[in-house]
């Protein structure tokens, strides 16, 4: 099992450019989340997923969508990229969001916003 | 909203010292505390998590204490190592009204040889 991938590794954008991470896990996990990382702010939630076709919005979910027509993959997407979105992203996934469930992360994208 | 607030945010040990970091949280429904591992440049992963029924933990030289009446739960690192330095965070389970897992700010551990 590959666990959870991430793409790409790296990442260097201009102000209002868009893109999209991709997230994918082969654990047949139904929840599936993506966090930013900042320093001193430690892994903050941006939208999880319980489920193919269901989503939610986590703690900063602004200047970000998501979608999860399938149980394997889960992108994220900046719509209009800003500084402020400079960030490492990590996706995770977990058995189904249960209280006890592991989460287990991707490698991380590390993106820059110029 | 913070559920969870760590402590230090970073901590300096000599090789073969104890690391204590700190974990407190508010909300007493809280019923799994586990503690995540991060190495620099990878994602975090399970270090090791205790349920309140019991108030201690062990794996290794890698220990759980849990104050239920203080709302607290501490991860001590024995005989530290250098391999053991990286970010360690704590984390709260799912929130009652939703599936948001909640993670402290985070630990750097630098253990000196």
């Amino acid at each position: 099992n590959a666990g959870v991938t991430q793409t790409p590794k790296f990442q260097v954008l201009k102000t209002g450019q868009s893109m999209t991470l991709q997230c994918a896990q082969d654990m047949n996990h139904e929840y599936m989340s993506w966090y930013r990382q900042d320093p001193g702010m430690g892994l903050r939630l941006i939208h999880y997923s319980v489920g193919a076709g269901i989503t939610d919005q986590g703690e900063v979910p602004n200047g970000y969508n998501v979608s999860r027509s399938t149980t394997e993959d889960f992108p994220l997407r900046l719509l209009s990229a800003a500084p402020s979105q400079t960030s490492v992203y990590f996706c995770a996934s977990s058995y189904r969001g249960g209280v006890a469930d592991t989460q287990y992360f991707g490698p991380g994208t590390r993106l820059t916003v110029l | 909203q913070q559920q969870v607030k760590q402590s230090p945010q970073s901590l300096i040990v000599q090789k073969g010292g104890i690391s204590i970091i700190n974990c407190a949280y508010e909300n007493t429904a809280f019923d799994y505390f586990p503690w995540y591992q991060q190495f620099p440049g990878k994602g975090p992963a399970l270090l090791i998590a205790i349920r309140p029924d019991v108030s201690e933990k062990k794996e290794g030289r890698f220990t759980i204490s849990f104050n239920k009446s203080a709302k607290q739960f501490s991860l001590h690192i024995m005989d530290s190592q250098p391999g053991d330095s990286a970010t360690y965070f704590c984390a709260s389970p799912p929130a009652p009204t939703g599936n948001q897992f909640y993670f402290g700010t985070g630990t750097s551990l630098t253990v000196i040889p």
